[in-house]
């Protein structure tokens, strides 16, 4: 069983503050993380790709893997009301095969208070 | 250009019955997956084509089918109906069936009485 753990929170941060968003993943040799953002009552919407270790940045958001500690967060700077939605960590550990399928966490809801 | 569309957006159905969702990628993607998600968890994979072959089944009972047409569009059937079956479906359509960059369809919220 491939396991996609992340803390369901809620986790609520003020506007203009650091929303930090974890992720463990069981499967060793995962290759592919992905960040998904989902508002309520909306489908995922992807936001962060990540295949190595360290920092993936792009505008407000970073992206961090640490594949020996199998770990993967998501950085949100400058947060705004408009990030509150859920973020989905999703992992593909079948890289090279035809098999495209994601694993996700349950998702963990964010609130950014003005 | 058009994203995934799906359809219906919503379906009501009792306990047996059957129903069929419809899903069409973005224009050149040929590979869709399925995903169910039930409320407050996040998808789960169901299945995925590419070029109208099966490439990848999760672990869901045979009551659960799909197919992808020459299109490239695709549809889901699911037949004897159970309440545990009510979930949010998503369609996500992919470059190739190697591509992990998913990109989601608004859903067909799939309520069974």
């Amino acid at each position: 069983q491939k396991e996609v753990e992340q803390n369901s929170g809620p986790l609520s941060v003020p506007e203009g503050a650091i929303a930090s968003l974890n992720c463990t993943y069981s499967d060793r040799g995962s290759q592919s993380f992905f960040w998904y953002r989902q508002y309520s009552g909306k489908s995922p919407e992807l936001i962060m790709s990540i295949y190595s270790n360290g920092d993936q940045e792009d505008g407000r958001f970073t992206a961090q893997l640490n594949k020996a500690s199998q770990y993967v967060s998501l950085l949100i700077r400058d947060s705004q009301p408009s990030d509150s939605a859920t973020y989905l960590c999703a992992v593909n550990p079948d890289r090279g095969s035809t098999l495209g399928r994601l694993y996700f966490g349950r998702g963990t809801q964010l609130t950014v208070w003005p | 250009d058009a994203g995934v569309t799906q359809s219906p957006t919503h379906l009501i159905k009792t306990r047996g019955q059957q129903v069929t969702l419809r899903c069409s990628p973005i224009s050149g993607h040929k590979s869709v997956s399925w995903y169910q998600q039930v409320l407050g968890q996040g998808p789960q994979f169901i299945f995925q084509y590419y070029e109208k072959e099966e490439r990848g089944r999760g672990n869901f009972p045979d009551r659960f089918s799909a197919r992808q047409f020459p299109n490239y569009s695709s549809e889901l059937n699911v037949n004897a109906l159970l309440l545990g079956d009510s979930a949010l479906y998503l369609c996500a359509s992919s470059l190739r069936s190697t591509n992990e960059k998913l990109f989601f369809g608004s859903g067909t919220q799939l309520s069974v009485l």
